[in-house]
């Protein structure tokens, strides 16, 4: 089965300050891993994933087989990445998403 | 390039009734998508329809069903509604294969 954790609900950090948002993931094969992102009164949107290797608005994540883990982070926080941030899992092939509950990020100034 | 739409915003039902959610694909995308997401947590996958035929359906019970048209439009039914029906659903589109889902601004039930 596939299962994606994102261990905390809310984690608010100041402006400036690094983030790190975790995500743990369960699956036996080669999984793909996205990081979406819902902005104050938006749809759900797709920050980066992870085999595209890019750096989305200054976000980077890594996807470590052995940890099982894609955490998402970014050196300098801005009040613009306050937002609900998704850690999903499509299986090998599929397109199907397993979402993560979930972590709200405030950045304060 | 028109995005993903979803109608209605709102929507207000009785347990037992039915309802229809609309979504409408982002243009050239032949794959949509549905998602349930309940307060407070992540949103959970109940089907995929490509070129009409569903692909792919999560743990949801068969009075959760839907279509797809010619036009690669999209409907989700669902039959004698449930309190926990209560929810967003969440529509996106893609192109078949490992591409990215778009997701449309969602459709709130309520289920009183």
């Amino acid at each position: 089965a596939q299962r994606v954790t994102q261990p905390e609900k809310l984690l608010s950090v100041f402006k400036g300050a690094p983030v790190e948002l975790k995500c743990n993931y369960s699956y036996s094969g080669s999984p793909e891993l996205f990081w979406y992102v819902q902005y104050s009164r938006q749809r759900l949107q797709l920050l980066l994933r992870h085999i595209s290797r890019e750096s989305i608005k200054g976000f980077t994540a890594d996807l470590n087989k052995g940890e099982t883990s894609f955490h998402l982070k970014k050196p300098f926080a801005q009040e613009e990445d306050s937002a609900m941030y998704y850690c999903a899992l499509s299986a090998q092939g599929a397109q199907k998403l397993v979402f993560g509950q979930g972590t709200r990020l405030t950045i304060n100034p | 390039e028109t995005g993903v739409t979803q109608s209605p915003t709102h929507l207000i039902k009785t347990r037992g009734q039915q309802v229809t959610l609309r979504c409408s694909s982002q243009s050239g995308h032949n794959t949509v998508s549905w998602y349930q997401q309940a307060l407070g947590q992540g949103p959970q996958f109940i089907f995929q329809y490509y070129r009409e035929e569903e692909n792919g359906r999560g743990n949801f019970p068969p009075r959760f069903s839907g279509l797809q048209f010619p036009n690669y439009s999209s409907e989700l039914n669902v039959n004698a509604l449930e309190l926990d029906d209560s929810a967003l659903y969440l529509c996106a589109s893609s192109l078949a294969g490992p591409d990215t889902q778009y997701f449309g601004p969602g459709t709130r039930l309520t289920v009183l």
